[in-house]
């Protein structure tokens, strides 16, 4: 049971290079998220979506697009990457039957990107 | 900022030992999630507590919620090193729509 997985888990890019971090998840669950994590921030949502081709922005969403065709997807692209959104980048799964919120969410391992 | 705060923002204490930490949010919530990150990992659920419950058990960890103090606290039994990490809770806002994440503590068990 393959769970959630990421890929790449390490990537080094350059300022304006346009950067694709994948998502998928084996459970069919209905929900995903995108965090960053960065010191002295915890976890920071980026987007997430509810269904397939349902997405919506989170707190930090500038800079970055989201897509998700398929339930079991969920792609993160950074169009144009700055050094500022070197981070290690988080992808989450949960059930959520309750709504957004109610629910465990489950993590991949993660992707630290460097942006030079 | 933050809806959760940790406290404290590290912890060092000896292995069996009780580790305590706490957290505090701004808004109502309809339920209050702790989770632990190991070094380099993603991070691994522990706990849910709903608004309307007041303490939580699971094996060695304990959850308490005061929503009149806006607070929980997570303590963890005779801790051992493999207990080692970072604790974040997280908090779903009533009405709201995305669980928030406080910035951690960092809980390090001595040997």
């Amino acid at each position: 049971d393959a769970g959630i997985t990421q890929s790449p888990r390490y990537k080094i890019t350059e300022t304006g290079r346009q950067v694709t971090l994948m998502c998928h998840q084996t459970w069919s669950h209905s929900y995903m998220f995108w965090y960053r994590q960065d010191l002295g921030h915890g976890l920071r949502l980026i987007y997430y979506s509810a269904a397939a081709d349902i997405t919506d922005k989170g707190e930090v969403p500038d800079g970055y697009v989201v897509s998700r065709s398929k339930t079991e997807n969920f792609p993160l692209t950074l169009e144009s990457a700055t050094r500022s959104q070197t981070s290690v980048y988080f992808c989450a799964s949960s059930d959520e039957r309750g709504g957004p919120g109610t629910d465990t969410q489950y993590f991949g391992p993660g992707t630290r990107l460097t942006v030079l | 900022s933050q809806q959760g705060e940790e406290d404290p923002q590290a912890l060092s204490i000896q292995e069996g030992e009780n580790a305590t930490m706490n957290c505090s949010y701004k808004t109502s919530i309809n339920n209050l999630q702790w989770y632990r990150q190991n070094s380099g990992r993603g991070l691994v659920h522990l706990i849910l507590i709903r608004s309307n419950e007041r303490e939580k058990h699971s094996g060695r960890l304990r959850v308490t919620l005061d929503t009149s103090k806006k607070s929980s606290s997570l303590l963890i039994t005779a801790s051992r090193a493999a207990d080692t990490a970072s604790y974040f809770c997280a908090t779903a806002p009533f009405g709201g729509f995305k669980t928030i994440f406080g910035a951690g503590t960092r809980l390090f068990v001595k040997a």
